[in-house]
């Protein structure tokens, strides 16, 4: 199956400062990326839909000036988390899309973990 | 989408097959049933999908009823690494929007 690539696999951060999270489309070109959190013992919630060339846009009750999104090129987009505060503290996956396939099948990144002390 | 309904876990034992079974009876004809797992701590994987045939890969075979409303998840030969929370997914193909993940099954196969 196709690949996606996250960096970092986990990262740790004092409360205040803001983290970046890649995520890359190793053997494809993505149009669309998505971007979950999780949280322990519980499913995967969509957080954003990055476009490339285009804005994100957030699910409800995602603060879009919190959670930057950028979507730049058709292998990468990132997730910075601004004034990360220990609440945020979870798991961050992205999934891209291989655009044309009849199913349009979402393969997912690794995952990172975030810490904010 | 349609809603989906999993039992919350089950247990298998190791080399035996294991079938995870998905309830989906407010299918629609245009929508495909996916599945995909997740291992602790790591991202979803990918396993199959399927519209209304059988379908079978190098890694499960997914057996869907004739009237479309639920299926099946069958691991052959399932080894400790398959523990895992599985995840059957309806939704329409060609949708903009991201794969939803309910609650899925907590498959554990033990020796």
């Amino acid at each position: 199956g196709a690949v996606v690539s996250q960096h970092p696999s986990w990262v740790i951060c004092k409360s205040g400062t803001s983290v970046k999270i890649e995520c890359r489309s190793l053997d494809f070109q993505a149009t669309t990326m998505f971007w979950y959190r999780q949280f322990p013992k519980q499913s995967l919630m969509l957080m954003a839909t990055s476009n490339e060339g285009s804005k994100a846009t957030y699910e409800q009750g995602v603060e879009k000036d919190k959670f930057l999104i950028n979507h730049a090129s058709l292998t990468l987009s990132t997730l910075t988390v601004t004034s990360a505060h220990p609440e945020d503290s979870s798991f961050y996956i992205c999934s891209a899309r291989i655009p044309g396939q009849g199913t349009e099948t979402q393969y997912f990144g690794p995952g990172t973990r975030l810490l904010v002390l | 989408d349609a809603k989906t309904t999993q039992p919350t876990s089950m247990d298998c034992a190791e080399g035996r097959a294991a079938n995870l079974p998905c309830n989906h009876s407010t299918i629609s004809g245009n929508e495909y049933v996916y599945w995909y797992r997740q291992i602790h701590s790591q991202g979803p994987q990918y396993i199959i999908h399927g519209l209304k045939n059988n379908e079978t890969n190098e890694m499960a075979s997914l057996i869907i009823t004739e009237d479309r409303k639920s299926s099946t998840l069958i691991l052959p030969h399932a080894t400790l690494r398959d523990t895992a929370v599985y995840y059957c997914i309806v939704r329409v193909a060609r949708n903009n929007n991201d794969m939803r993940f309910g609650a899925g099954t907590r498959l554990t196969v033990k020796p």
